[in-house]
């Protein structure tokens, strides 16, 4: 299985904030990945599909970048709002795999 | 609008089995694979299956943690997804999504790429 490392497991940032997410596969996954936003309580939400792909109705602010095995989940503005864990997710092999997760809160 | 919505959720003893449902709407059941995604109290994302549509076989893949214990099946003339669990253990305690996905063809094998759609969620507790 392909293991997917996110760091850090959590940070804490002021509102207006650059926050920026790394996760590392452990092999080659070419552009094959995905980011969720999970806020407390509720259903993860697709943000970037394919490494950079913005969903539709995403907020430009949130961005992502990366290919291979190293990548990277920007917030080019954090906002209260933005109060989530965010996760990985590579779809190069089944399984599909998750990384931890990364808390972000407001300082 | 797209919606979808888990039911079926519960306490139930160990070993004993549970039937979830995943009622889907506003959108063409039928074309798009179908995920199961848990979420253990306190911790990560978990995919414990999925299901293809009837045109990539219809056929479904399981983790190993679930193998052989859990079964999906679909159901798409009343745009409904199940997931029957059997033989349940402690560690399936979870909340339970499931997910609308797109389809991502490669290496001979067609697959769910990403999880677009996620419903509210159902809570399995297994505990004695």
């Amino acid at each position: 299985d392909i293991q997917m490392t996110q760091s850090p497991s959590s940070l804490s940032a002021s509102v207006g904030d650059r926050v920026t997410i790394t996760c590392q596969a452990s092999q080659d996954i070419n552009i094959y990945l995905n980011w969720y936003q999970q806020k407390p309580g509720k259903a993860p939400k697709l943000l970037i599909y394919d490494a950079s792909n913005l969903e539709t109705g995403v907020p430009s602010r949130f961005s992502g970048s990366g290919s291979g095995t190293d990548f990277t989940f920007t917030i080019s503005s954090l906002q209260p709002e933005d109060i989530a864990t965010y996760y990985c997710q590579q779809y190069n092999n089944l399984p599909l795999t998750f990384g931890g997760g990364t808390k972000v809160e407001i300082k | 609008e797209v919606q979808l919505v888990e039911s079926g959720g519960g306490l139930v003893q160990p070993g004993r089995s549970l039937r979830l449902s995943c009622t889907a709407s506003g959108f063409s059941f039928g074309d798009y694979p179908i995920s199961w995604v848990r979420q253990a109290p306190g911790k990560g994302l978990e995919r414990v299956g999925f299901i293809r549509s009837k045109a990539y076989g219809g056929t479904a893949e399981y983790a190993a943690s679930v193998k052989g214990r859990f079964t999906i099946s679909r159901d798409d003339s009343i745009s409904i997804a199940y997931l029957q669990m059997n033989s349940l253990k402690t560690e399936d305690t979870a909340v339970y999504y499931c997910t609308r996905d797109r389809v991502h063809c490669g290496g001979g094998s067609c697959y769910s790429s990403r999880f677009d759609y996620w419903g509210q969620g159902t809570l399995v507790t297994v505990s004695s």
